[in-house]
């Protein structure tokens, strides 16, 4: 498709675990940005990655959260030992460069029990 | 710090009527980025308009029109002749350029928009 993906749309897993959440950028796109959204508000920055490279990562709330893109393209956000505190959607945007508009994924819906 | 004010919670509306979306925002950057987004019920953010610092021209596309405004800092979203498809959440968002090493977006806590027909 020529839109954003992620996978899996909803992920539901028990506090402590392991996810990996996946991105799919539109093609040829080099900034890549996770974001996470809680209800009734907006999605707040998490990570930013332009090409292979983690250019900004001040947004991750702890060392728990951690994010790839070894090839440029695809993109994985993975959280280790999960909380409650991490249920939320997260979102997957990309962009041509930095200063343009962000184009925006479905997003993973997570909830941790 | 850089900030974006949504001070509309909520807004309902009867559809054919005009509706503005207020957007307030706080920035020490000279250049910056001023964006719009919806957000409708199936929950997939879409594009509507990215504005430079630089460009205070109004735009119109369709229904639409955004009025940016750098003296009161102010980048609000015109509906015009609501529709029921109109009804979603509407962010405000700031780009927060980062020197040489991002963008991120810094968005408002967004404005829930019903109309009825």
């Amino acid at each position: 498709g020529a839109g954003v993906s992620q996978t899996p749309s909803n992920k539901v897993t028990e506090k402590g675990k392991y996810v990996e959440l996946r991105c799919d950028p539109i093609s040829g796109h080099t900034a890549l940005y996770w974001y996470r959204q809680s209800l009734g508000q907006g999605p707040e920055f998490l990570i930013y990655f332009q090409g292979t490279g983690a250019a900004d990562d001040s947004g991750l709330p702890n060392d728990r959260f951690f994010a790839v893109r070894p090839e440029g393209s695809v993109s994985t956000l993975k959280i280790q030992r999960t909380e409650r505190g991490d249920s939320a959607v997260y979102l997957c945007a990309s962009s041509w460069d930095r200063a343009r508009e962000q184009f925006f994924g479905p997003g993973t819906r997570l909830t941790v029990l | 710090a850089q900030k974006v004010t949504q001070a509309q919670t909520e807004i309902s509306v009867v559809e054919k009527e005009d509706v503005t979306l207020d957007c307030v925002y706080e920035t020490r950057d000279t250049t910056y980025y001023l964006f719009w987004y919806k957000q409708p019920p199936s929950g997939e953010l879409v594009f509507l308009i990215r504005r430079n610092s630089f460009d205070e021209q109004n735009e119109i596309s369709g229904r639409y029109s955004w009025n940016f405004q750098k003296s009161t800092s102010s980048f609000n979203f015109t509906i015009t002749a609501s529709q029921v498809v109109d009804s979603a959440v509407y962010f405000c968002a700031l780009s927060d350029l980062r020197g040489q090493a991002g963008t991120a977006l810094i968005f408002g806590k967004g404005t829930t928009l019903s109309v009825s027909s």
